[in-house]
């Protein structure tokens, strides 16, 4: 069955320190792999994307996720964060069937 | 003005009315999707349209119901509302992974709760 699974519920980093949210599927093909992040209030805005090619993909707001099929995770990481970046992300499997399966989030909060 | 719109944004309503929630957008995408959050599910599929004539169901539609009246128009009903239907949903569009973009654009969300 096709799955996501975001482990850490909630993660606390203080501001300028590094950040690693990780994500691992469960997907029968070959997936596509997304990246989303909800600030308080909205909606979700995509990340970054990983579908072939280079396994290190780069986004937006300084993030970048590394695709690794032989653990089956595609993991979120910033070098240094920012107290903007306290949101809630998500992690989503896609494939051939044009449905996006989301993880179940992980929230993040930045200490000043 | 925002590119998928959602109406309206908060409800408040009783046990057994019906609601419509409705969704538009202007990017002009194909598909559309209606997802509902909860905390600790994360977002999960309800129903999902790739034209106008095609409908379908996702993972958990059962009390549910959708209507796309155009290309622009995807609108979510619930037709006797209950508790545990109170949630942030979501409509979402998108090109489709087939064009090889992937990416959903989501509206705003509609918090309803059922009392």
């Amino acid at each position: 069955a096709q799955s996501v699974t975001q482990p850490d519920i909630h993660i606390t980093v203080s501001e300028g320190a590094s950040l690693e949210l990780r994500c691992n599927y469960s997907y029968g093909a070959t997936p596509y792999l997304f990246w989303y992040v909800q600030s308080p209030g909205q909606g979700l805005q995509l990340l970054l994307k990983y579908f072939s090619g280079d396994t290190l993909v780069q986004g937006i707001k300084g993030f970048e996720a590394e695709f690794k099929r032989s653990q089956s995770s595609f993991n979120l990481r910033k070098p240094s964060v920012h107290w903007s970046d306290a949101a809630e992300y998500f992690c989503a499997v896609g494939g051939n069937t044009d449905k996006l399966i989301f993880g179940t989030g992980t929230r993040l909060q930045v200490f000043p | 003005d925002a590119d998928v719109t959602q109406t309206p944004r908060n409800r408040i309503t009783k046990t057994g009315k019906r609601i419509m929630l409705e969704c538009s957008q202007t990017k002009g995408h194909d598909r559309m999707y209606w997802y509902r959050q909860d905390p600790g599910l994360g977002l999960r599929l309800i129903y999902y349209s790739f034209d106008v004539k095609d409908i379908n169901k996702g993972e958990i539609s059962d009390g549910y119901s959708v209507s796309r009246q155009a290309q622009a128009k995807f609108s979510l009903s619930l037709e006797s509302a209950i508790p545990n239907q109170t949630a942030l949903y979501f409509c979402a569009t998108g090109t489709g992974l087939a064009g090889n973009t992937g990416e959903l654009f989501f509206g705003e969300g509609s918090r309803l709760t059922v009392l």
